[in-house]
């Protein structure tokens, strides 16, 4: 059963620390998603990637956060320095974008809290 | 831009019943339209997908239907169980911004036993 795999799941941090989430996408897909969420906000594109190349990055705060891809099987999200501001629940998605199907998988998320 | 938009917000219905949940979109020119369950506290789990080209998907006691020109889509729970219990969110990718998904803010469910 392929899945979208996320660590840590939880992880709570004190402001300042760096913050580094991981993503392991499904294999065969090619383009991997970073959301956020948060009560107030819903859900928010981060910043997305096709075939390990970013493609949009807009929704990041371009001062702490960077995104990136090592390899087709990784991508991670840091946070450098984490805020409180920065609490939320982060998402990792992956899809095969094939013609005109565009479909996405999520992963379960890491809840992340800025002390 | 974009838009989708959920009716209603939240529904409380008592288990058996058949229910429908609405989104509606601005912008006629997408790829396909996805509806996703989110129980609290957990990721987004993929419920149907529809294709721009197709009417409706059926997996189970779902039915999802597509109306492309009005811009709306339904999802059909028929028979609904307390384990429905979930927010729905629908989300379309636009042919004019890539892969990304616009979401909705999704219909709160509550079946009660």
């Amino acid at each position: 059963d392929a899945r979208v795999t996320q660590t840590p799941r939880d992880k709570v941090t004190e402001m300042g620390q760096e913050v580094t989430m991981r993503c392991q996408p499904i294999l065969g897909h090619n383009t991997v998603f970073w959301y956020r969420q948060t009560m107030m906000q819903g859900l928010e594109l981060l910043a997305y990637f096709r075939n390990r190349a970013p493609l949009d990055d807009s929704g990041m705060p371009k001062d702490r956060f960077s995104a990136e891809m090592p390899d087709a099987t990784l991508a991670t999200l840091k946070i450098q320095p984490s805020e409180p501001r920065d609490s939320a629940v982060y998402f990792c998605a992956s899809g095969l974008v094939l013609g005109p199907k565009h479909e996405q998988f999520f992963g379960p998320g890491t809840r992340l809290t800025v002390l | 831009k974009q838009e989708v938009t959920q009716i209603p917000a939240a529904l409380s219905v008592p288990e058996g019943e058949n229910l429908v949940l609405n989104c509606s979109f601005t912008d006629s020119a997408i790829y396909n339209l996805q509806w996703f369950r989110q129980d609290p506290g957990k990721g987004l789990t993929s419920l149907l997908l529809i294709q721009s080209s197709q009417r409706e998907q059926t997996s189970g006691r779902l039915n999802a239907s597509l109306d492309k020109s009005s811009g709306r889509s339904t999802l059909y729970i028929a028979a609904s169980q307390p384990g429905d219990s979930a927010t729905y969110l629908c989300a379309v990718a636009g042919e004019t911004s890539g892969s990304r998904l616009t979401f909705g803010e999704g219909t709160q469910l509550t079946v009660n036993p």
